[in-house]
C-alpha cells in the first residue's frame, strides 16, 4: 500500500527566503506525483504535476523534482512571499484501480515578513 | 471557466439524519472522487467513479453511499451509519484522456448539531 510522507510538517520563514519542502513515497510504481497549495477552509489548488517519465516541472518560481528509484519529491520555492502561506500537499497517483491519489499530510508554510 | 462545483459550502447535520453533498463537473471529466479531510490527517478516499453508472468503495466508504447517473454529477450522502461526520469533504475529478492530474471542488464541511 503506497505511503506518502511529509517533512517537515511546519515551517516558517522570512520573506524573501528560498525554501525546500520534502516529499517521499513507499512504492516506485507511481503514474504522476502532484503537489497542491491549500489555504485555510479552502479546496486544493493544483501547482504542478510531475509525470513518471518526468524529473521536474517548473511554474514561475516554483520546481517540483521527481526521484522515483529513491521514492523521492521536492517542492523548491524561490523568493518566498507572505502570500506563498498555506499547507502544501503532495500526493502520488498510482497506476490501475481508479488510479487513486495517496496524500501526505502536509507541510503548513508560514512566510514572515 | 471548466471547473468543479461543490455545494453547500457549510452543512449542519443532527443525529440520525442522512444529508447529501452535491459535487457537479463542466470539465468533461470521465473520473470523479471524493475525499474527506479530518486535521492532522491527509485527505482519505469515500467513493470513487471511473465511468457513469459504476462506482467503487474507497479506503472508508462505510455510512456513505454515491451515485453517478450523470457524468456532471457525483452527489455524496452521509447516511446516519456514519458515526463521525463531521469533517472537511473535497470531490475531485480526472481527465481518463491523457496524462493529467486531478481538479479539486472548494470543499463542503459537515457539522454535526
Amino acid at each position: 500500500k503506497q505511503e506518502v510522507t511529509q517533512i517537515p510538517a511546519a515551517l516558517s520563514v522570512p520573506e524573501g527566503e528560498n525554501l525546500v519542502l520534502n516529499c517521499s513515497f513507499t512504492d516506485s510504481a507511481i503514474y504522476n506525483l502532484q503537489w497542491f497549495r491549500q489555504d485555510p477552509g479552502k479546496g486544493l489548488t493544483s501547482l504542478l504535476l510531475i509525470q513518471s517519465s518526468q524529473r521536474e516541472q517548473t511554474s514561475g518560481r516554483l520546481n517540483a523534482s521527481l526521484d522515483k528509484s529513491s521514492g523521492r519529491s521536492t517542492l523548491y520555492i524561490a523568493a518566498s512571499q507572505p502570500g506563498d502561506s498555506a499547507t502544501y500537499l503532495c500526493a502520488a497517483q498510482v497506476t490501475g484501480g481508479g488510479n487513486k491519489l495517496t496524500f501526505g499530510t502536509g507541510t503548513q508554510l508560514k512566510v514572515e515578513l | 471557466d471548466g471547473g468543479i462545483t461543490q455545494s453547500p459550502k457549510y452543512l449542519f447535520r443532527k443525529e440520525g439524519q442522512n444529508v447529501t453533498l452535491s459535487c457537479e463537473q463542466n470539465l468533461n471529466h470521465d473520473a470523479m472522487y471524493w475525499y474527506r479531510q479530518d486535521p492532522g490527517q491527509g485527505l482519505r478516499l469515500i467513493y470513487y467513479s471511473q465511468i457513469v453508472n459504476d462506482f467503487q468503495k474507497g479506503d472508508i466508504a462505510e455510512g456513505y453511499s454515491v451515485s453517478r447517473e450523470k457524468k456532471e454529477s457525483f452527489p455524496l450522502t452521509v447516511t446516519s451509519a456514519q458515526k463521525n461526520p463531521t469533517a472537511f469533504y473535497l470531490c475531485a475529478s480526472r481527465s481518463s484522456q491523457g496524462k493529467y492530474g486531478y481538479t479539486f471542488g472548494s470543499g463542503t464541511r459537515l457539522t454535526v448539531v
